[in-house]
């Protein structure tokens, strides 16, 4: 178990430009889920997937955002032309299937995005 | 719509005593699980302990312990012989007990452990 990881760990990027995140679950979890956390508040939840399957949207994520996971392994989060209100840590996290130790989700050490 | 609230921002404890930290929940779920995350300076969120709505008895996880009261939608942290590594922020978290597994976050309170 390496545990979830997330790359980069800093991104700087400037207004307007688009940025890419990638997550790396656990590698027996089928869940991931994406998160944004800014500074003195609880995780947001951003998206969930099954397996490849994006199965749950939450309405902070604009059409801005997108997420994929093509092969139901890795998953990448990307922000189309950045606003400064998108600058937060974006967390990763994954768990098994339900049922399978009720697992709670493991999470990555986050993306912390800075839009100038 | 599940909501979690922690009603105590920051809080302090000195090293080696006993504090407990707040958190209420509103659910119209029967079946649902609870947690308490800690996401020390490094960010990474790890879990503390977790609570089965259904179970009664309280769970506890060596110096960490909740107090579940179903009835009030609330679940309390207590952390006994607090050491400094515990110093971190510390999330309540709701799950439903069906379809996915996501978690909904209060918003935290940060714990600082005194030398």
């Amino acid at each position: 178990d390496t545990g979830v990881s997330q790359n980069p760990r800093h991104k700087i990027t400037k207004r307007g430009q688009n940025v890419t995140f990638r997550c790396d679950p656990i590698s027996e979890h089928n869940r991931l889920y994406w998160y944004r956390q800014t500074l003195g508040q609880g995780p947001e939840f951003l998206t969930y997937f099954q397996n490849e399957a994006q199965l749950e949207k939450s309405r902070l994520l604009s059409d801005r955002f997108s997420a994929e996971r093509p092969k139901g392994s890795f998953s990448t989060l990307e922000i189309q032309r950045t606003e400064q209100g998108d600058s937060a840590m974006y967390l990763c996290a994954s768990s098994p299937r339900r049922g399978v130790d009720n697992s709670p989700l493991h999470f990555g050490n986050g993306t912390r995005l800075t839009v100038t | 719509a599940q909501t979690v609230t922690q009603s105590q921002p920051e809080m302090s404890v000195q090293e080696a005593e006993t504090v407990t930290l707040s958190c209420t929940y509103d659910t119209s779920e029967s079946n649902y699980y609870l947690f308490w995350y800690k996401q020390p300076p490094s960010r990474q969120m790890i879990l503390v302990i977790r609570q089965e709505a259904y179970k009664q008895q309280n769970a506890t996880e060596n110096r960490f312990s909740v107090n579940f009261q179903k009835a009030a939608k609330s679940f309390s942290l207590k952390i006994s012989d607090s050491q400094l590594g515990d110093t971190a922020m510390y999330f309540c978290a709701f799950m439903r007990g069906t379809g996915a597994n996501n978690l909904f976050f209060g918003t935290g309170t940060r714990l600082t452990v005194i030398p």
